[in-house]
């Protein structure tokens, strides 16, 4: 079955630390990405990679970092936490191209971030 | 720039019902949609998806229309069931990308 494990369900840091969220997946899937869920504005796009050590930029990167070493792990990386980037973080993969249309994005089940 | 819109936040149905969730959406590049439901922590998972050349897939008690002139898509869930309470997100593929544009969510709770 798939599975993609973030490494903490919940996660208390200070502003201005440097943050690290890991993602794992088992499912040999070329994509990885973050996203981050607010109330009233769904999931947002700010990371994503498609091969190791590539990644592009998604809706909202600014704040944060990614590391892709290896292809079953994406690390999100807040450089200086601020206040604005408590959030509910999840993480997903899928296969990459060519990608079968009904291969859908496996989240994991994500990490709650309070900056304090 | 919300390319992808679920307009009610929430929505509230009796057991046994129909459920119709609605999506938007304004990109005419879009070529694939799905839904995904969500739990309180939990991560989201996958319920049912349709391609932009169909204009209905089943799957069981879940249905997925799309109407491409008018840019929209809707869920519906027949008959409702206590399980179904979640949020759904409506997300959307463009054409020969590999990211998703989700939408806000709706909160469906399904009333005994």
């Amino acid at each position: 079955d798939v599975k993609v494990t973030q490494s903490s369900r919940y996660l208390v840091k200070r502003t201005g630390e440097k943050v690290f969220l890991e993602c794992v997946q088992d499912m040999d899937h070329e994509n990885m990405f973050w996203y981050r869920q607010d109330p009233g504005l769904g999931l947002r796009l700010i990371y994503f990679s498609y091969d190791v050590k590539m990644k592009e930029k998604g809706d909202i990167p600014e704040g944060y970092s990614v590391s892709r070493e290896k292809k079953e792990r994406f690390s999100l990386i807040l450089e200086s936490a601020s206040t604005n980037q408590t959030s509910m973080y999840l993480c997903a993969s899928s296969l990459g191209r060519p990608s079968p249309r009904r291969q859908p994005q496996h989240f994991g089940d994500g990490t709650r971030l309070s900056i304090l | 720039d919300q390319q992808v819109k679920q307009n009610s936040p929430s929505l509230s149905v009796q057991e046994g019902r129909i459920s119709i969730l609605n999506c938007d959406y304004t990109n005419s590049m879009f070529d694939y949609f799905l839904w995904y439901k969500k739990y309180p922590a939990e991560g989201p998972t996958f319920l049912i998806s349709i391609s932009s050349i169909k204009d209905k897939n089943e799957d069981g008690r879940f249905t997925v229309f799309l109407n491409k002139s008018a840019k929209h898509l809707s869920l519906h869930i027949v008959p409702s069931q206590p399980g179904d309470s979640a949020v759904y997100f409506c997300a959307a593929r463009i054409q020969g990308a590999q990211k998703l544009v989700f939408g806000q969510g709706t909160r469906l709770t399904i009333n005994p």
